[in-house]
């Protein structure tokens, strides 16, 4: 057990919804990082939160945002979602400053969108 | 683009054999790490090697880093069927805020 916790673990929806996904970093981290893995596929980086605040962008599409709340959990809002939004999306987290090693990840939301 | 890119993309061996993995990127690193990741499961850490440093141990598993070649390697030693998953690199750049992460390499062993 990673320490990091994601909701839902699994989610089906419709083309053009919106979705909401939640993550609880491990006790004691600051840093909270986002990635999506589409089938068979490597991690594509999203977007990276340090206490707050936004620290890095990725690939990540506009119809995607996220913030990290003061408690330090971070949400990750898919809208105008499409066919090719399925995939797993998963949470890190680390201790920070940004950019301190090792990554803690959770075990990941599977978006399914028809 | 992705920073790293794992070779193999896949590697098969027999319970018992050592398996190496390869892992380029492109620029300036403040240290690389390996992960594990069973199928559709978290990824989990094994290792992480500076860019000050060129080898390192944990148990079965030795890294090496050559920042002048840009390049690592993931050396599992007496590999089990166990050992069966994917496995990526991932490069954390200096002032970037970011770790990214390979393709990975997917890595099956035959009892």
């Amino acid at each position: 057990d990673s320490g990091v916790t994601q909701t839902p673990k699994h989610l089906i929806t419709a083309t053009g919804q919106r979705v909401t996904l939640r993550c609880s970093p491990r006790s004691g981290d600051l840093s909270v990082y986002w990635y999506q893995q589409s089938l068979d596929q490597g991690l594509q980086f999203l977007i990276q939160y340090y206490n707050g605040e936004e620290r890095a962008k990725g690939n990540i599409l506009e119809r995607f945002s996220a913030q990290q709340f003061p408690d330090l959990h971070s949400e990750l809002n898919l809208s105008s979602l499409e066919l090719g939004d399925s995939a797993l999306y998963f949470c890190a987290s680390s201790l920070g400053p940004p950019n301190t090693g090792e990554l803690f990840f959770g075990e990941g939301s599977r978006l399914t969108v028809l | 683009s992705q920073q790293g890119e794992e070779d193999p993309q896949a590697l098969s061996i027999q319970e018992g054999e050592n398996a190496t993995m390869n892992c380029s990127y492109k620029t300036s690193i403040n240290n690389l790490q390996w992960y594990r990741q069973n199928s559709g499961r978290g990824l989990v850490h094994l290792i992480l090697i500076r860019s000050n440093e060129r080898e390192k141990h944990s148990g079965r598993l030795r890294v090496t880093l050559d920042t002048s070649k840009k390049s690592s390697s993931l050396l599992i030693t007496a590999s089990r069927a166990a050992d069966t998953a994917s496995y990526f690199c991932a490069t954390e750049v200096p002032r970037g805020f970011k770790t990214i992460f390979g393709a990975g390499t997917r890595l099956f062993v035959k009892a």
